[in-house]
């Protein structure tokens, strides 16, 4: 498949660990990236090619394991409610791809 | 600081083409290895990538739209720009210019909204 599938929702209590998936068979070959939205706001980059963009939070943190890659948040802040997004490429490399988004709720 | 901003009608009626222009400053579009891409949201939904043209003018688009999408750059004036034939009422949303690398879209426009009706 050259999709990317993420979970609609997640939830976290505040303070704690929020962890947001995205399963793709192109990430076996390229790093995914990660974008945070809020509301009435472009996406910023939150993560990509195993590193976070300069003024993003030590809080971010990303991994990959095989078709599945993980955006971490470790203590879940109130201004970290925002829908996230995974994108990469598909597997012939040539198209980028977005996920459908992941809403997280700090409660 | 890199800064992008898209510009363009925000109306367009059913059938007609949606052209844009995003206007790039703080660096030469043809300066480094990048894309130069657009990316829409239709109400509420998440993302969907158009398209984007590699810094040497090469284009690769959404093999969806590819029939029907057009983007270009103008380095003379530090510019790219997207051409969508045939829009329908599917096409409303918000579209944004960014630029990337190999997937990682590290600059955004602040996205223009294009409204697709007669």
């Amino acid at each position: 498949s050259s999709d990317l599938a993420q979970d609609p929702f997640v939830s976290v209590a505040l303070g704690q660990t929020a962890k947001i998936t995205c399963r793709g068979d192109s990430l076996r070959i390229y790093f995914p990236s990660w974008y945070q939205q809020k509301s009435g706001q472009a996406p910023i980059l939150v993560y990509g090619k195993n590193n976070r963009p300069s003024g993003i939070p030590d809080r971010f943190s990303g991994s990959t394991s095989e078709t599945t890659a993980s955006l971490t948040v470790t203590g879940a802040q109130a201004e970290d409610e925002a829908v996230y997004f995974c994108s990469s490429r598909d597997s012939s490399g040539l198209h980028l791809l977005f996920g459908g988004g992941t809403k997280l709720t700090v409660l | 600081q890199l800064r992008l901003q898209e510009s363009g009608p925000g109306l367009v009626k059913p059938s007609e083409t949606l052209s844009l222009t995003c206007t790039v400053s703080g660096d030469s579009i043809n300066s480094g290895s990048y894309y130069w891409g657009w990316i829409r949201q239709a109400p509420g939904k998440g993302l969907e990538w158009i398209g984007s043209v590699y810094y040497s003018g090469t284009t690769f688009y959404n093999p969806s739209l590819k029939s029907r999408v057009s983007i270009s750059l103008d380095t003379s004036k530090n510019q790219f720009s997207l051409r969508l034939n045939s829009v329908s009422a599917a096409g409303t949303g918000t579209y944004y210019c960014a630029r990337h690398g190999t997937v990682a879209c590290d600059y955004w426009g602040q996205g223009t909204l294009v409204n697709v009706s007669s």
